[in-house]
């Protein structure tokens, strides 16, 4: 089956603990986004990868870092200096930057108390 | 920045109703635009891409058009069914290339 994986499902960590996401795609797509859902807002872009070793920020990427040593992979650690981590946090993948569409993994929740 | 507004925020309707959903974004110089479905907790479900050299796609009782010009794109649902109950996003994606941006949803209860 073909898809992008997230691990875990559910993530709890004490605060101040740094905590890594994990994002799995089989789908040899170049594109790859970390996206993060708040209640009552629309999806905003944390950072993305057009290639491997090579990202960029999105809207919102203090207090995360990212790397992309392969392309099947885009891990995001969420740091303590990140003020409110507490969200559902979605990866996504395309087969290029344009033209094509996106497609989303189950997505992680974190609740960090 | 692209600011995204879907209208209603929720919606309620018969089973057998056909509806639309309104999308309107303020920067009109988009790439393409995406509807998604969003069941709760789940990840995002792509249901229609609209290329920038388009005006409209369909997918079986799905139709979404889109005027680039006027900064608005509907989605039409035909024949509504209990199963198209869910949250119905969409994403005008900017001219770069670079960034989808992502209204709040409609939130679709389809009573049977």
């Amino acid at each position: 089956d073909g898809g992008i994986t997230q691990s875990p499902k559910y993530l709890f960590r004490k605060e101040g603990q740094n905590v890594t996401l994990s994002c799995e795609q089989n789908l040899n797509h170049d594109a790859m986004y970390w996206y993060r859902q708040d209640p009552g807002q629309g999806l905003r872009l944390i950072y993305y990868s057009q290639i491997v070793n090579d990202f960029q920020k999105g809207d919102i990427a203090e207090g995360y870092s990212v790397s992309r040593e392969k392309k099947e992979s885009f891990p995001l650690t969420v740091t303590s200096a990140q003020k409110n981590p507490t969200a559902f946090y979605l990866c996504a993948s395309s087969r290029e930057r344009t033209a094509y569409e996106q497609y989303f993994g189950p997505g992680t929740r974190l609740t960090v108390t | 920045k692209q600011e995204v507004t879907q209208i209603p925020a929720a919606l309620s309707v018969p089973e057998g109703e056909n509806l639309v959903l309104n999308c309107s974004f303020t920067d009109s110089a988009i790439y393409n635009l995406q509807w998604f479905r969003q069941d709760p907790g789940k990840g995002l479900t792509s249901l229609l891409l609209i290329q920038s050299s388009q005006r409209e796609q369909t997918s079986g009782r799905l139709n979404a058009s889109l005027d680039k010009s006027s900064g608005r794109s509907t989605l039409y649902i035909a024949a509504s069914q209990p199963g198209d109950s869910a949250t119905y996003l969409c994403a005008p994606q900017e001219n770069t290339g670079n960034q989808f941006y992502f209204g709040t949803g409609t939130s679709l209860t389809v009573i049977p």
